[in-house]
């Protein structure tokens, strides 16, 4: 699986936007990138994944660049409950294994 | 809430014992995961069980096996212990035997 980049830690204020970055560079075409986030040693949540279109759901988007080497995660308005880690995972169409990196750790502040 | 559930939520334990960590899937879902979750390690996969049978494992040790029975409630068997075997260890499902998956609350184990 390929490995991910992404910043140890970002802020954001409450009701604004949260871009969470992720670099994949490596990710091969039967790829997906997936994101989870885990809101202080609680199990891990599925955020979103995507092959390569933008994606949406209730909790975020996901915007894939069209050389599938980086993706973003939005937050569209940041509460103080999205405060956690996010890790953003490349996985083979197929497996069935996540392999969690570091992750970003994500501070919404007041 | 997930539809995960796992127990016990916390358990101590001194070395050398035996301990049972128990999953329940969500309600329609045929593969269970264990992972371990240590300060020094992060968030590791130890082995998956899909519909009864062991589809894939990780890093896990050859003191740790786990099963999944027919009702697809797991139990992960942690023996010998170690104080390095302190960790948060979730169960995760998911439909098929691959897929987004859901994580369970976890169980905290401490080794004294």
């Amino acid at each position: 699986d390929a490995k991910t980049t992404q910043p140890p830690s970002m802020d954001c204020a409450e009701g604004r936007a949260a871009n969470l970055p992720c670099n994949h560079s490596t990710i091969s075409g039967n790829e997906y990138v997936y994101w989870y986030r885990q809101i202080h040693s609680q199990g891990p949540q599925y955020i979103i994944h995507g092959l390569k279109n933008n994606e949406t759901n209730e909790m975020a988007s996901l915007i894939i660049t069209e050389d599938r080497k980086s993706s973003t995660l939005i937050l569209p308005h940041a509460t103080l409950r999205d405060t956690a880690v996010y890790y953003c995972i490349v996985i083979k169409d197929g497996s069935e294994k996540l392999v969690f990196g570091k992750g970003t750790k994500l501070t919404v502040n007041p | 809430d997930s539809g995960v559930t796992q127990t016990p939520k916390h358990l101590i334990t001194a070395t050398g014992q035996r301990v049972t960590l128990r999953c329940s899937p969500r309600s329609g879902d045929l593969s269970v995961y264990w992972y371990q979750q240590s300060l020094d390690q992060g968030l590791q996969f130890l082995i998956q069980y899909y519909n009864g049978e062991e589809r894939a494992k990780g890093n896990i040790l050859e003191r740790f096996s786990a099963q999944q029975f027919p009702d697809l409630h797991s139990e992960l068997n942690l023996s010998s212990l170690e104080l390095g075997d302190s960790a948060l260890y979730f169960c995760a499902s998911s439909v098929g035997p691959f897929g987004n998956q859901y994580f369970g609350p976890g169980t905290r184990l401490l080794v004294l």
